[in-house]
């Protein structure tokens, strides 16, 4: 069975601060996508990553897929007040192209100001 | 825009009703989605299908069924409500035709059973 862990289950920190969201996997991933979901929304896909390796920016958020496809990091830079919500990654799931998703946990970020 | 909308934002129903939770999407995706969330327990995955009057099971379809007559809708069915069922659930849809599609996402319906 494919599963994800994400670590921590909960961050709270300051405006400003630096922060790390990683996503762990003991199975082999021909991708892996991120979402935030904000209080009362459903979630909204940030980026997918593809290839091993491979680092993707968006403004203070850098993605990093593992040379391994088997974890993912999320990092994000000067954390803002915008930035609060959950932080979920998921992976493709199952055999052939069924478009079923496999999600972690979840990472709840609260940003105070 | 991509739209994924679910009939209710909140629902209360009691133990033994049979509820119904409808879901539209406007983009002509061919996958569909029922999930619940729940804290610390991620999305889990109830049904889903990948065409008209096509269904699968998804992680935890008891106590579930689902239909799907026509392509842009996708119902969620709980047969005799209980309060176990009491959760948060999303509806989400995506394309077919290749890997690596994102899923997009209603906003949810929270639902509580007395």
């Amino acid at each position: 069975t494919q599963l994800l862990e994400q670590s921590p289950q909960f961050l709270s920190i300051q405006e400003g601060e630096n922060l790390t969201v990683y996503c762990n996997s003991s199975s082999v991933f021909s991708s892996l996508q991120w979402y935030r979901q904000e209080p009362g929304e459903g979630p909204v896909l940030l980026v997918t990553v593809v290839t091993g390796g491979e680092v993707k920016k968006l403004k203070r958020l850098t993605f990093q897929f593992g040379d391994a496809r088997k974890d993912s990091s999320l990092h994000i830079t000067a954390a803002q007040p915008g930035d609060t919500g959950l932080y979920l990654c998921a992976g493709e799931g199952g055999s052939g192209n069924t478009g079923k998703l496999i999600f972690g946990q979840g990472t709840t970020l609260q940003v105070k100001p | 825009d991509v739209k994924v909308t679910q009939s209710s934002r909140y629902l209360v129903k009691r133990t033994g009703e049979k509820v119904f939770l409808e879901c539209v999407q406007d983009m002509d995706h061919e996958n569909m989605f029922w999930y619940r969330q729940d804290p610390g327990l991620g999305l889990r995955l109830i049904y889903f299908s990948y065409d008209v009057k096509m269904k699968e099971k998804g992680d935890i379809p008891e106590g579930y069924s689902v239909s799907r007559e026509k392509k842009e809708r996708f119902s969620l069915i709980l047969e005799s409500a209980s309060t176990n069922q009491t959760s948060m659930y999303l509806c989400a849809s995506s394309f077919a035709g290749a890997y690596n599609q994102p899923q997009h996402f209603g906003d949810g319906t929270r639902l509580s059973i007395l």
